[in-house]
């Protein structure tokens, strides 16, 4: 079974349209996060959720919304996609919040034409 | 505030030869230091940590990084290097009260057979 797992691997859509990553964990972990890398590589976070309340929320544009549903599922939706959207997202879990022992999703590579 | 810095992007090592992947850091107070491995189109894998104790940490795959507060480094090592080594390899710190793990800028390491 896939600890961390998010959906979908590829997304290609057009500039302005509105889009969701899913992802969800079977390892019981109490916190839960989305990560953005870049084409070089940069990995940086953008959201922690622990016990579904938000604890990290750095400097994202407002189009970026997660939810977290339950402690099990935290998804990204992005309204209104621009090109400098075009990424890898990476869901990640840990433990508890100050775990550094990430686990991490295979990634979604989103594309914006 | 936390920073980490890997100087080189790019390390080209022989097959049974040692290798080495170089982090420095910058923190408030003591840091609690991380090292990722991420393999292609794969998530990032946790190798190891160091928050307390002996300087030399021993993590997975044969891998060891040792901690050296004066030169504020944390470098990774491996005694002989395996093809399968190949991947792209980050260092990360977390400085006390911080909420989230800051990443560095990854080295690709290729292992030459």
């Amino acid at each position: 079974d896939t600890a961390v797992s998010q959906t979908p691997k590829y997304l290609v859509t057009q500039m302005g349209n509105d889009k969701s990553i899913k992802c969800e964990q079977n390892l019981g972990h109490d916190t839960m996060y989305w990560y953005k890398q870049d084409s070089k590589k940069f990995l940086k976070i953008m959201f922690s959720y622990n016990n579904k309340e938000l604890i990290i929320n750095e400097t994202v544009p407002n189009r970026f919304s997660p939810k977290s549903p339950d402690k099990a599922h935290l998804n990204l939706h992005i309204n209104s996609l621009e090109l400098g959207d075009s990424a890898v997202y990476f869901c990640a879990s840990s433990l508890r919040q100050y775990n550094e022992k990430l686990f991490f999703g295979s990634g979604t590579q989103l594309s914006v034409l | 505030a936390q920073s980490v810095a890997q100087p080189e992007d790019q390390v080209n090592v022989a097959e049974g030869n040692p290798l080495t992947v170089k982090c420095t850091y910058s923190v408030s107070g003591n840091p609690y230091l991380f090292w990722y491995v991420q393999y292609p189109n794969r998530g990032l894998q946790f190798l190891l940590k160091y928050i307390t104790g002996d300087n030399l940490v021993k993590g997975s795959y044969g891998f060891e990084a040792e901690f050296n507060k004066s030169q504020t480094s944390f470098h990774l090592k491996k005694p002989s290097a395996l093809v399968s080594d190949s991947a792209l390899y980050f260092c990360a710190v977390r400085e006390t009260g911080a909420n989230n793990l800051f990443f560095g800028t990854g080295t690709r390491l290729t292992v030459i057979p």
